[in-house]
Protein backbone atom coordinates (compact mmCIF):
# COMPACT_ATOMS: atom_id res chain seq x y z
CA UNK A 1 0.00 0.00 0.00
CA UNK A 2 0.62 3.75 -0.50
CA UNK A 3 3.01 5.10 2.05
CA UNK A 4 1.76 8.70 3.15
CA UNK A 5 3.86 11.96 4.65
CA UNK A 6 1.94 14.96 6.20
CA UNK A 7 3.44 17.64 7.37
CA UNK A 8 3.07 19.26 10.27
CA UNK A 9 1.93 16.62 12.77
CA UNK A 10 0.76 19.42 14.91
CA UNK A 11 0.58 23.34 15.31
CA UNK A 12 -0.80 25.56 17.48
CA UNK A 13 -2.00 28.32 16.31
CA UNK A 14 -3.55 32.03 16.74
CA UNK A 15 -7.36 32.39 15.94
CA UNK A 16 -7.62 34.69 12.37
CA UNK A 17 -4.69 33.06 10.66
CA UNK A 18 -4.29 30.17 8.37
CA UNK A 19 -2.51 27.15 8.36
CA UNK A 20 -1.64 24.48 5.33
CA UNK A 21 -1.28 20.78 5.79
CA UNK A 22 0.79 19.07 3.32
CA UNK A 23 0.51 15.71 2.47
CA UNK A 24 3.18 13.93 0.08
CA UNK A 25 2.52 10.13 -1.42
CA UNK A 26 5.39 8.33 -2.35
CA UNK A 27 3.17 6.88 -5.29
CA UNK A 28 0.92 8.49 -8.00
CA UNK A 29 -2.46 8.41 -7.35
CA UNK A 30 -6.14 9.66 -9.11
CA UNK A 31 -7.81 10.72 -5.51
CA UNK A 32 -6.96 12.09 -2.54
CA UNK A 33 -9.15 12.74 0.34
CA UNK A 34 -9.08 15.43 3.39
CA UNK A 35 -10.92 14.31 6.27
CA UNK A 36 -11.39 16.45 9.87
CA UNK A 37 -11.91 14.36 12.99
CA UNK A 38 -12.68 16.68 16.22
CA UNK A 39 -12.16 15.40 19.50
CA UNK A 40 -13.40 12.51 20.54
CA UNK A 41 -15.36 12.25 17.60
CA UNK A 42 -14.94 9.81 14.07
CA UNK A 43 -13.92 10.79 10.75
CA UNK A 44 -15.63 13.33 8.53
CA UNK A 45 -14.80 13.52 4.40
CA UNK A 46 -13.68 17.11 3.96
CA UNK A 47 -13.60 17.17 -0.09
CA UNK A 48 -11.98 14.90 -2.85
CA UNK A 49 -9.05 16.07 -4.49
CA UNK A 50 -8.42 15.22 -8.01
CA UNK A 51 -4.98 16.07 -10.18
CA UNK A 52 -5.91 18.96 -12.59
CA UNK A 53 -9.55 19.94 -11.43
CA UNK A 54 -11.40 21.55 -8.66
CA UNK A 55 -11.44 19.75 -5.01
CA UNK A 56 -15.18 18.72 -5.16
CA UNK A 57 -16.30 19.37 -1.42
CA UNK A 58 -18.56 17.78 1.18
CA UNK A 59 -21.73 19.51 2.73
CA UNK A 60 -21.02 22.07 5.09
CA UNK A 61 -17.59 22.66 3.97
CA UNK A 62 -16.55 25.27 1.12
CA UNK A 63 -13.77 26.08 -0.37
CA UNK A 64 -12.70 29.72 1.01
CA UNK A 65 -12.70 27.96 4.29
CA UNK A 66 -10.66 25.17 3.17
CA UNK A 67 -8.85 25.62 0.13
CA UNK A 68 -7.41 22.63 -1.65
CA UNK A 69 -4.98 22.29 -4.26
CA UNK A 70 -3.49 19.40 -5.97
CA UNK A 71 -0.39 20.36 -8.11
CA UNK A 72 0.49 16.34 -9.33
CA UNK A 73 -0.82 13.06 -8.91
CA UNK A 74 1.48 12.92 -5.56
CA UNK A 75 0.94 15.80 -3.79
CA UNK A 76 -1.62 17.80 -2.36
CA UNK A 77 -2.25 20.36 0.59
CA UNK A 78 -5.49 21.77 2.58
CA UNK A 79 -5.32 25.16 4.13
CA UNK A 80 -7.49 25.87 7.08
CA UNK A 81 -8.42 29.75 6.56
CA UNK A 82 -9.57 32.23 9.53
CA UNK A 83 -8.82 29.69 12.03
CA UNK A 84 -11.09 29.45 15.31
CA UNK A 85 -10.66 27.90 18.22
CA UNK A 86 -13.69 25.22 16.56
CA UNK A 87 -11.29 24.53 14.27
CA UNK A 88 -8.98 22.26 16.17
CA UNK A 89 -8.82 18.97 15.07
CA UNK A 90 -6.82 16.42 13.63
CA UNK A 91 -6.76 16.80 10.08
CA UNK A 92 -5.68 13.71 7.77
CA UNK A 93 -5.01 13.13 4.19
CA UNK A 94 -6.08 9.72 2.55
CA UNK A 95 -5.40 7.84 -1.01
CA UNK A 96 -6.96 5.00 -2.75
CA UNK A 97 -4.87 2.74 -3.49
CA UNK A 98 -4.78 -0.98 -4.71
CA UNK A 99 -7.01 -0.37 -7.66
CA UNK A 100 -9.44 1.23 -5.29
CA UNK A 101 -9.58 -1.68 -2.99
CA UNK A 102 -7.75 -0.11 -0.20
CA UNK A 103 -7.38 3.38 1.80
CA UNK A 104 -4.40 4.50 2.95
CA UNK A 105 -4.39 7.70 5.54
CA UNK A 106 -1.56 10.03 6.66
CA UNK A 107 -0.68 10.11 10.54
CA UNK A 108 -2.85 13.50 10.47
CA UNK A 109 -2.14 17.24 11.57
CA UNK A 110 -3.28 17.97 15.47
CA UNK A 111 -4.30 21.13 15.19
CA UNK A 112 -4.80 23.74 18.27
CA UNK A 113 -6.39 27.25 17.60
CA UNK A 114 -5.99 29.18 20.50
CA UNK B 1 -21.82 14.69 7.53
CA UNK B 2 -23.61 10.72 6.99
CA UNK B 3 -22.25 8.17 9.62
CA UNK B 4 -22.63 4.69 10.30
CA UNK B 5 -24.10 3.80 13.41
CA UNK B 6 -21.64 1.39 15.15
CA UNK B 7 -21.89 0.02 18.35
CA UNK B 8 -20.80 -0.79 21.24
CA UNK B 9 -19.59 2.99 21.84
CA UNK B 10 -17.04 1.91 24.40
CA UNK B 11 -15.84 -1.69 25.40
CA UNK B 12 -14.02 -2.75 28.94
CA UNK B 13 -12.85 -6.08 28.76
CA UNK B 14 -10.47 -8.41 30.73
CA UNK B 15 -7.15 -9.53 28.50
CA UNK B 16 -8.30 -12.90 27.00
CA UNK B 17 -11.70 -12.33 26.63
CA UNK B 18 -13.32 -12.15 22.98
CA UNK B 19 -14.77 -8.88 21.62
CA UNK B 20 -17.51 -8.18 19.31
CA UNK B 21 -18.91 -4.97 17.60
CA UNK B 22 -20.85 -4.11 14.46
CA UNK B 23 -21.89 -1.50 11.95
CA UNK B 24 -25.22 -0.79 10.47
CA UNK B 25 -26.31 1.87 7.81
CA UNK B 26 -29.63 3.04 5.55
CA UNK B 27 -27.61 2.75 2.66
CA UNK B 28 -25.77 0.18 0.56
CA UNK B 29 -22.09 -0.07 0.42
CA UNK B 30 -19.82 -2.16 -1.88
CA UNK B 31 -16.96 -2.23 -0.08
CA UNK B 32 -16.67 -2.64 3.95
CA UNK B 33 -13.47 -2.05 6.04
CA UNK B 34 -12.43 -1.69 9.69
CA UNK B 35 -9.84 0.76 11.02
CA UNK B 36 -8.04 0.66 14.28
CA UNK B 37 -6.29 4.10 15.29
CA UNK B 38 -4.37 4.26 17.96
CA UNK B 39 -3.56 7.94 19.80
CA UNK B 40 -1.73 10.13 17.96
CA UNK B 41 -2.37 8.49 14.58
CA UNK B 42 -4.41 7.98 11.33
CA UNK B 43 -6.71 4.90 11.06
CA UNK B 44 -4.71 1.78 10.08
CA UNK B 45 -6.82 -1.29 8.03
CA UNK B 46 -7.53 -4.22 9.74
CA UNK B 47 -9.75 -6.03 7.20
CA UNK B 48 -11.52 -5.29 4.04
CA UNK B 49 -14.49 -6.72 3.07
CA UNK B 50 -15.86 -7.16 -0.76
CA UNK B 51 -19.04 -8.95 -1.25
CA UNK B 52 -21.59 -9.25 0.42
CA UNK B 53 -21.63 -12.65 2.70
CA UNK B 54 -17.81 -12.62 2.80
CA UNK B 55 -16.29 -13.84 5.90
CA UNK B 56 -12.77 -12.85 6.11
CA UNK B 57 -10.16 -13.45 8.90
CA UNK B 58 -6.83 -11.63 9.91
CA UNK B 59 -5.31 -13.36 12.65
CA UNK B 60 -7.33 -13.18 15.51
CA UNK B 61 -9.77 -10.61 13.97
CA UNK B 62 -12.47 -11.80 12.07
CA UNK B 63 -14.97 -9.75 10.20
CA UNK B 64 -18.12 -10.43 7.87
CA UNK B 65 -19.75 -8.38 5.22
CA UNK B 66 -23.56 -8.73 5.91
CA UNK B 67 -25.94 -10.55 3.20
CA UNK B 68 -28.09 -6.64 2.94
CA UNK B 69 -25.21 -5.02 2.21
CA UNK B 70 -26.07 -2.73 5.06
CA UNK B 71 -24.32 -3.73 7.93
CA UNK B 72 -20.49 -5.31 9.58
CA UNK B 73 -19.30 -7.03 12.29
CA UNK B 74 -15.57 -6.88 13.52
CA UNK B 75 -14.55 -9.73 16.18
CA UNK B 76 -11.37 -10.01 18.08
CA UNK B 77 -10.57 -13.11 19.38
CA UNK B 78 -8.43 -13.41 22.86
CA UNK B 79 -7.68 -10.12 23.74
CA UNK B 80 -4.27 -8.63 24.43
CA UNK B 81 -3.31 -5.16 25.63
CA UNK B 82 -1.95 -4.03 22.62
CA UNK B 83 -6.08 -4.18 21.23
CA UNK B 84 -6.32 -1.45 22.95
CA UNK B 85 -7.64 1.61 20.59
CA UNK B 86 -10.43 2.89 18.44
CA UNK B 87 -12.09 1.24 15.95
CA UNK B 88 -14.17 2.40 12.97
CA UNK B 89 -15.78 0.59 10.28
CA UNK B 90 -16.22 2.34 7.03
CA UNK B 91 -18.14 1.77 3.83
CA UNK B 92 -17.31 2.64 0.39
CA UNK B 93 -19.87 4.39 -1.21
CA UNK B 94 -20.56 4.42 -5.05
CA UNK B 95 -18.26 7.98 -5.61
CA UNK B 96 -15.74 6.15 -3.68
CA UNK B 97 -16.21 8.08 -0.75
CA UNK B 98 -15.14 6.46 2.58
CA UNK B 99 -18.33 7.18 5.29
CA UNK B 100 -17.15 6.25 8.67
CA UNK B 101 -18.81 4.60 11.68
CA UNK B 102 -18.84 6.90 15.18
CA UNK B 103 -16.13 4.41 16.52
CA UNK B 104 -15.90 1.86 19.36
CA UNK B 105 -13.05 2.79 21.92
CA UNK B 106 -11.54 -0.56 23.02
CA UNK B 107 -9.87 -0.71 26.66
CA UNK B 108 -7.99 -4.21 27.87
CA UNK B 109 -7.27 -5.04 31.64
CA UNK B 110 -4.72 -6.91 32.36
Amino acid sequence: SAVISQKPSRDICQRGTSLTIQCQVDSQVTMMFWYRQQPGQSLTLIATANQGSEATYESGFVIDKFPISRPNLTFSTLTVSNMSPEDSSIYLCSVNTDRGRGYTFGSGTRLTVV
Amino acid sequence: GQQLNQSPQSMFIQEGEDVSMNCTSSSIFNTWLWYKQDPGEGPVLLIALYKAGELTSNGRLTAQFGITRKDSFLNISASIPSDVGIYFCAGRSVTDKLIFGTGTRLQVFP
